[in-house]
């Protein structure tokens, strides 16, 4: 039972370079998410995807791109890398988007910006 | 906007103690509240969901209350555990969620249980 899985766990960039943060879901969901947690600041919604071939912004998309790849997969994209973006980024993934029920998690990437 | 408190941010026990969580929230238009566990470099592990028409749900030892005309909910550990240990969040799950924040936090209850 793999439910979400993210790669990679961890990763060191420096200011600039870009990279792609994965995630696949194996639970036929139609809702996936992508959120980051700071200490202080908890956890904030960056970017959803309420079905396949939609995406839309969440509460800090600043600085990021996504892509629903397909129904299981949605991926998180750093163009331009800068410390602010230091954090823990989450997928999760959920049946619907309205009135979501229970909410999956991935185990977490951490990143670290130089 | 939705605003989630909980209350405390940390809390430690001795082994054998009933202990309960608190978690405000500001806007009562929600479609569901949940509690989850996170223990540390770990991923969130939901523990219960009550949808709004619910007044609580139960699974083991936990039980999770909701009142939503005042905004509150709280999770009650009956004989607290040292592996019960984590941060405990509660999320609503917000009707008025236009801004596309799909779920509102808390800042967590860090839980230590001692032998």
């Amino acid at each position: 039972n793999a439910g979400v899985t993210q790669t990679p766990k961890f990763q060191v960039l420096k200011t600039g370079q870009s990279m792609t943060l994965q995630c696949a879901q194996d639970m036929n969901h139609n809702s996936m998410y992508w959120y980051r947690q700071d200490p202080g600041m908890g956890l904030r919604l960056i970017y959803y995807s309420a079905s396949e071939g939609t995406t839309d912004k969440g509460e800090v998309p600043n600085g990021y791109n996504v892509s629903r790849l397909n129904k299981r997969e949605f991926s998180l994209r750093l163009e331009s890398a800068a410390p602010s973006q230091t954090s823990v980024y989450f997928c999760a993934s959920s049946v619907n988007s309205k009135n979501t029920g229970e909410l999956f998690f991935g185990e977490g990437s951490r990143l670290t910006v130089l | 906007k939705q605003e989630v408190t909980q209350i405390p941010a940390a809390l430690s026990v001795p082994e054998g103690e009933n202990l309960v969580l608190n978690c405000s929230f500001t806007d009562s238009a929600i479609y569901n509240l949940q509690w989850f566990r996170q223990d540390p470099g770990k991923g969130l592990t939901s523990l219960l969901l009550i949808q709004s028409s619910q007044r609580e749900q139960t699974s083991g030892r936990l039980n999770a209350s909701l009142d939503k005309s005042s905004g509150r909910s709280t999770l009650y550990i009956a004989a607290s555990q040292p592996g019960d240990s984590a941060t405990y969040l509660c999320a609503v799950d917000d009707m008025n969620n236009n801004a596309g924040n799909m779920l509102t936090f808390g800042g967590g209850t860090r839980l230590m249980v001692k032998p």
